[in-house]
């Protein structure tokens, strides 16, 4: 089945630091990707996506390239701010399984001043 | 209109108790879906219903019992809960085109469960 996998966290940074979260997945069909972000007590939201191989989606500063010959969407921002504190996951949807998302487990982001 | 909104925000039961969530979308998205999210972890998909009708139940207890009354409205109904069911409980939707792409799904801020 679909799987996705997130480096290890929680992330602790400096404001204006960069940032990278990596992101690998595993699917049968050829999936969408996507990153959602989550700050505290509130619902996901999307933060960008790449439908097709050599995609770049980027958002707020945010950016990540579908790689299919590494099976990767990795997270990169160049100067992160302490708003940009939240979680953050990696996902993909497939065409083929009723457009249902799998998600990774998720990196935890705290952004000291 | 890209808002999906969840009813109520925060909500306190008992394990004896009847209670519903609601959700509602005016997108025009034919699939809406019900996670379920445990704090510091990813939402794990309950139900998934395509064209208002349940198309995915990821093996949930006969405790929690979806509805969806229209294309715009979801509610997920609640009875005889236990303290372990305590959660967010996450509503999205998104466009399904058959053959289409894999979409990105628009989540609600959920409702906050506590099960006493």
């Amino acid at each position: 089945g679909d799987s996705v996998t997130q480096m290890e966290g929680p992330v602790t940074l400096s404001e204006e630091a960069f940032l990278t979260i990596n992101c690998t997945y595993t699917a049968t069909g050829y999936p969408s990707l996507f990153w959602y972000v989550q700050y505290p007590g509130e619902g996901l939201q999307l933060l960008l996506k790449a439908t097709k191989a050599d995609d770049k989606g980027s958002n707020k500063g945010f950016e990540a390239t579908y790689r299919k010959e590494t099976t990767s969407f990795h997270l990169e921002k160049g100067s992160v701010q302490v708003s940009d504190s939240a979680v953050y996951f990696c996902a993909l949807s497939d065409r083929t399984n009723a457009g249902k998302s799998t998600f990774g487990d998720g990196t935890t982001l705290t952004v000291k001043p | 209109d890209t808002e999906v909104t969840q009813t109520p925000k925060h909500l306190v039961m008992g394990m004896t108790n009847k209670k519903s969530l609601k959700c509602e979308q005016h997108m025009g998205h034919r699939a809406m879906y019900w996670y379920k999210q445990k704090a510091k972890k990813p939402p794990e998909l309950m139900f998934v219903y395509s064209y208002e009708k349940l198309s995915i139940n990821e093996s949930v207890p006969s405790r929690f019992s979806p509805e969806c009354p229209n294309s715009s409205l979801l509610n997920l109904h609640l009875h005889a809960l236990q303290p372990e069911d305590s959660a967010l409980y996450l509503c999205a939707s998104s466009q399904q085109k058959v053959g289409g792409v894999g979409t990105e799904a628009f989540f609600g801020q959920g409702t906050r469960l506590t099960v006493v």
